[in-house]
């Protein structure tokens, strides 16, 4: 069964800063994993997905990379913004029935 | 990409009533999925909705409390049934692009209080 742990579970940091959030799955047979951010109380919104054959992904300031067989993504945050403020989720899809598995998330705080 | 519109956005509910939560897609997809996201949790799936069949449900979830609507493919609502605090949760439903790239979307969410 895929288990899939993010850590730190939260992040304070100041305006400007670089930062880095880490996942990790424990079932390296996934068919992609992809990160979310997800503001209080409110849905889901797609920031990348980076499919298995790939090592990475970017979008604008962001940038996530996967090691398949050590079994961690990470997401990398340039020069973060207030704006950035949320909580940020990864999900790996794997197994026989292609379901996701989520992790527990990081809430992520960037200060003014 | 796919855009989901999720109704109501939130709602407080009296225990032992019924909610029905509404999904639409902007486009036509085979299999529709409902997750639930208790306070300070991450999320779990409910149960994915097919067209024309009976929706499956993951271990914990029963069709009695759940019940799914899958009438065509671009629509689907959940209900909750006879809800108590404990039914609590945002409530989302998601649907995964086509053409093998397996890109997961999800609805605004919806916010359920019980009281």
């Amino acid at each position: 069964k895929q288990e899939v742990t993010q850590i730190p579970a939260a992040l304070s940091v100041p305006e400007g800063e670089n930062l880095v959030l880490n996942c990790s799955f424990t079932d390296s047979a996934i068919y992609n994993l992809q990160w979310f951010r997800q503001d209080p109380g409110k849905g889901l919104t797609s920031l990348l997905l980076i499919q298995s054959s790939q090592r990475e992904q970017t979008s604008g300031r962001l940038n996530a990379s996967l090691d398949k067989s050590s079994g961690r993504s990470t997401l990398y945050i340039a020069a973060s913004q207030p704006g950035d403020s949320a909580t940020y989720l990864c999900a790996a899809l794997s197994g026989s029935a292609r379901q996701l598995t989520f992790g527990s998330g990081t809430q992520l705080t960037v200060l003014p | 990409s796919a855009v989901i519109s999720q109704k109501p956005s939130r709602d407080i509910c009296q225990r032992g009533t019924s909610l029905t939560i509404q999904c639409q897609v902007d486009s036509q997809v085979t299999m529709m999925f409902w997750y639930r996201q208790q306070p300070g949790q991450s999320l779990t799936l409910i149960a994915t909705a097919n067209q024309g069949s009976e929706a499956t449900y993951e271990s914990g979830f029963v069709i009695d409390k759940f019940p799914i609507s899958r009438p065509n493919l671009t629509f689907s609502t959940l209900t909750v049934s006879n809800m108590s605090p404990e039914d609590s949760s945002i409530y989302l439903c998601s649907v995964e692009s086509g053409g093998g790239r397996t890109e997961a979307f999800f609805g605004q969410g919806t916010r359920l209080t019980v009281v």
